[in-house]
């Protein structure tokens, strides 16, 4: 069954440096997402990307956040400048339009 | 009202009951709605997706009231193996999910 994966599964940095997360989503999929979860909270939406291009971002996804999708396979969510609040686990998720499809998941911790 | 809004629980219930978790919405527009599971620091997963009236899948059923804008999940013969948070999810628009909180169950041996 195809499925979304993610790597790293858990990163470590310090704040103020850059991180780079990467994603291969479904390989028919349209749609692409990254969704964080601060530990004991709700998953927030981050940014949507649709058709090489950001189709929507939410308030979290300022300009310290970029994604990118360099190549036919895979999808990545960079922090130019960590910050402590940074630290959640970041999901990764893929759609053919409707139900989305989520990857395991980056722990990032920031020290 | 809240995007989307869940009781965050826990609902502690024995095995072999009935639950039932309701989740109300305020965008009137949307159309498509989702039940996840998620694990404890686990991804979400789909359980069921809701477009019209309803759905059911074996021992879980997912009704939607437009008028009051709300979804409910509904799970019969709880197993242990249900224990877990379970997401309402509500597209905002084709490319935003919004998910609630989360409403967690635990099933008792």
């Amino acid at each position: 069954e195809p499925e979304v994966t993610q790597t790293p599964s858990h990163q470590v940095t310090q704040m103020g440096q850059e991180v780079i997360l990467r994603c291969v989503p479904i390989s028919n999929h349209l749609y692409f997402y990254w969704y964080r979860q601060i530990l004991g909270q709700k998953v927030e939406f981050l940014v949507s990307f649709y058709n090489n291009e950001i189709s929507e971002k939410s308030e979290i996804f300022d300009d310290q956040f970029s994604v990118e999708r360099p190549d036919g396979s895979n999808f990545t969510l960079k922090i130019r400048s960590t910050k402590l609040e940074d630290s959640a686990m970041y999901f990764c998720a893929s759609s053919p339009g409707g139900e989305l499809f989520f990857g395991e998941g980056s722990r990032l911790t920031v020290l | 009202r809240k995007e989307v809004e869940q009781d965050p629980g826990p609902f502690n219930v024995p095995e072999g009951a009935t639950v039932a978790f309701n989740c109300t919405y305020s965008n009137s527009a949307s159309q498509s709605f989702f039940w996840y599971r998620q694990d404890c620091r686990k991804e979400p997963k789909l359980l069921m997706s809701v477009y019209s009236s309803g759905n059911e899948d074996g021992r879980f059923t997912a009704q939607l009231n437009r008028a009051s804008q709300y979804i409910s999940l509904l799970i019969r013969d709880s197993k242990l193996s249900d224990s877990a948070t379970y997401l309402c999810v509500v597209p905002t628009g084709t490319y935003k999910y919004i998910f609630g909180t989360g409403t967690r169950l635990k099933v008792l041996a």
